[in-house]
């Protein structure tokens, strides 16, 4: 298996709900990514997990919450979004040098 | 700091010709550069890996160059067809993976 899978594919929220992207991988990576990409951006990353064990924040408000539950999966929990939140949300694995990329979850904030 | 430049946004060829696309990286050295596909709404798919001390590399259609002099990479893809229309990112490791703004290729039938 040498895919990244993500759920949901698309996803409407209001600024007041709680949901979560998932994120799952079979590839025995022990790293793994999340990345939020704006339209015509590159993908910015936001975690790193490495080990299970969250190894970089890049300064992501706390609005969004990593959990690493095993080594396959990997989630992401909203709360209280913006609309400026609105984006394609990447997740991706690695074992070495590439980084494998899920099809994303593309997220609208109301 | 660290940074990695595509000088084309957009890239427009004719069906067969080769397309030509760009990445310069300034304030260091990277171990290797990477190249990407990214079609609209998708996650970027890896393509080609090439190390400081490669000078080029293929695969099928595909050729990269690093060239550390002149800091920059080149990436080719030969007899283009429609289906490689999309956007290519360059990417490399400064600590973490940095990508450049990519580059929208459409190859016109």
């Amino acid at each position: 298996d040498t895919e990244v899978t993500q759920t949901p594919k698309h996803l409407v929220m209001g600024m007041t709900n709680k949901k979560s992207l998932k994120c799952e991988q079979h590839m025995g990576h022990r790293a793994m990514y999340w990345y939020k990409q704006k339209a015509k951006k590159p993908p910015e990353l936001m975690f790193v997990y490495s080990y299970e064990k969250l190894s970089i924040n890049e300064s992501v408000p706390s609005r969004f919450s990593p959990e690493c539950p095993n080594s396959s999966l990997l989630n992401l929990h909203l709360h209280a979004l913006q609309p400026e939140d609105s984006a394609l949300y990447l997740c991706a694995s690695s074992l070495g040098e590439t980084q494998y990329f899920g099809p994303g979850t593309r997220l609208l904030v109301l | 700091s660290q940074k990695i430049e595509q000088n084309s946004e957009a890239l427009n060829i004719q069906e067969g010709k080769t397309a030509t696309l760009t990445c310069n990286y300034t304030n260091y050295s990277p171990a290797y550069l990477q190249w990407y596909r990214q079609d609209p709404g998708r996650g970027p798919v890896f393509l080609l890996l090439i190390r400081e001390n490669e000078k080029e590399k293929r695969k099928e259609r595909l050729k990269v160059t690093f060239d550390t002099t002149l800091k920059q990479s080149l990436f080719h893809i030969t007899a283009s067809q429609p289906a490689d229309s999309a956007t290519y990112l360059c990417a490399s490791r400064g600590g973490k993976l940095i990508f450049g703004q990519g580059t929208e290729l459409s190859v016109k039938p």
